[in-house]
C-alpha cells in the first residue's frame, strides 16, 4: 500500500545507454513531479504533469522526456546518458498543483541513477 | 530571482540543547514556506508549512517577511530529530516548489 513508488531502486548503466524510471502514486492525486537530487544534496524540479498535461517544464536537457500515461503515472525517459546525469530522481505527487501552491507533496523512495 | 538560503550544510548539537535550522528566501511575490525532512532510509516529507502556525514534532518556524526569514526551532532537540532538513519556497502556483540545498541535524547523546 505504498503512496509513490518508483522503479528501479538503484540503476547504474554505461554513457550513451537509454533508460526510464518509472512511477506510480496510488493516492488519486491529480499532479506528479520528477526532481534531482545531485551529489550535493541539492533537490531541483525537473517536471510536473497535472492530470496527463505537462505544467511545469524547468531548464532540462531535451534527452529528458517525461510520460505520463494517465494521472497515476509519470515515467522518466533519458536518452544518451551522460555521466553529469548521475544523481537520485525523485518522484512525487499532489492533491492539485494546477491552481494552489499549498498542497503537501508525497514522494517517492527515489531513484539512484550511476552512470559509467 | 527565487532563492532558498539554508546556509549550513550540518548543524551538530547534544540532545536537550536547542535547535535552530537557519532559511532564507528570496522571492518577490507573497511567500509559501515549508519544511521538508528526511529521516535515515526514510522518504522526504512535510514537517510544517507556515500557514499552518503549528508545531510539528516540537518544531515551529516562524515567517518573518522584514528579514526573509523561515528559522525552524526546537527548544530541546531529541536523538531521534537526526535528519536532513531542506526549506522550500511555493512559488507562482502549480506547486512548484524551490528548495535550499539542505542542512543535516545531528543529535548527538
Amino acid at each position: 500500500d505504498t503512496a509513490v513508488s518508483q522503479t528501479p531502486k538503484y540503476l547504474v548503466t554505461q554513457m550513451g545507454n537509454d533508460k526510464s524510471i518509472k512511477c506510480e502514486q496510488n493516492l488519486g492525486h491529480d499532479t506528479m513531479y520528477w526532481y534531482k537530487q545531485d551529489s550535493k544534496k541539492f533537490l531541483k524540479i525537473m517536471f510536473s504533469y497535472n492530470n496527463k498535461e505537462l505544467i511545469i517544464n524547468e531548464t532540462v536537457p531535451n534527452r529528458f522526456s517525461p510520460k505520463s500515461p494517465d494521472k497515476a503515472h509519470l515515467n522518466l525517459h533519458i536518452n544518451s546518458l551522460e555521466l553529469g546525469d548521475s544523481a537520485v530522481y525523485f518522484c512525487a505527487s499532489s492533491q492539485d498543483g494546477a491552481a494552489r501552491s499549498t498542497d503537501t507533496q508525497y514522494f517517492g523512495p527515489g531513484t539512484r541513477l550511476t552512470v559509467l | 530571482a527565487q532563492r532558498v538560503t539554508q546556509p549550513e550544510k550540518l548543524l551538530s548539537v547534544f540532545k536537550g540543547a536547542p535547535v535552530e535550522l537557519k532559511c532564507n528566501y528570496s522571492y518577490s511575490g507573497s511567500p509559501e514556506l515549508f519544511w521538508y525532512v528526511q529521516y535515515s532510509r526514510q522518504r522526504l516529507q512535510l514537517l510544517l508549512r507556515h500557514i499552518s502556525r503549528e508545531s510539528i514534532k516540537g518544531f515551529t518556524a516562524d515567517l518573518n517577511k522584514g528579514e526573509t526569514s523561515f528559522h525552524l526551532k526546537k527548544p530541546f532537540a531529541q536523538e531521534e530529530d537526526s535528519a536532513m532538513y531542506y526549506c522550500a519556497l511555493g512559488s507562482g502556483g502549480y506547486n512548484k516548489l524551490i528548495f535550499g540545498a539542505g542542512t543535516r541535524l545531528a543529535v548527538h547523546p
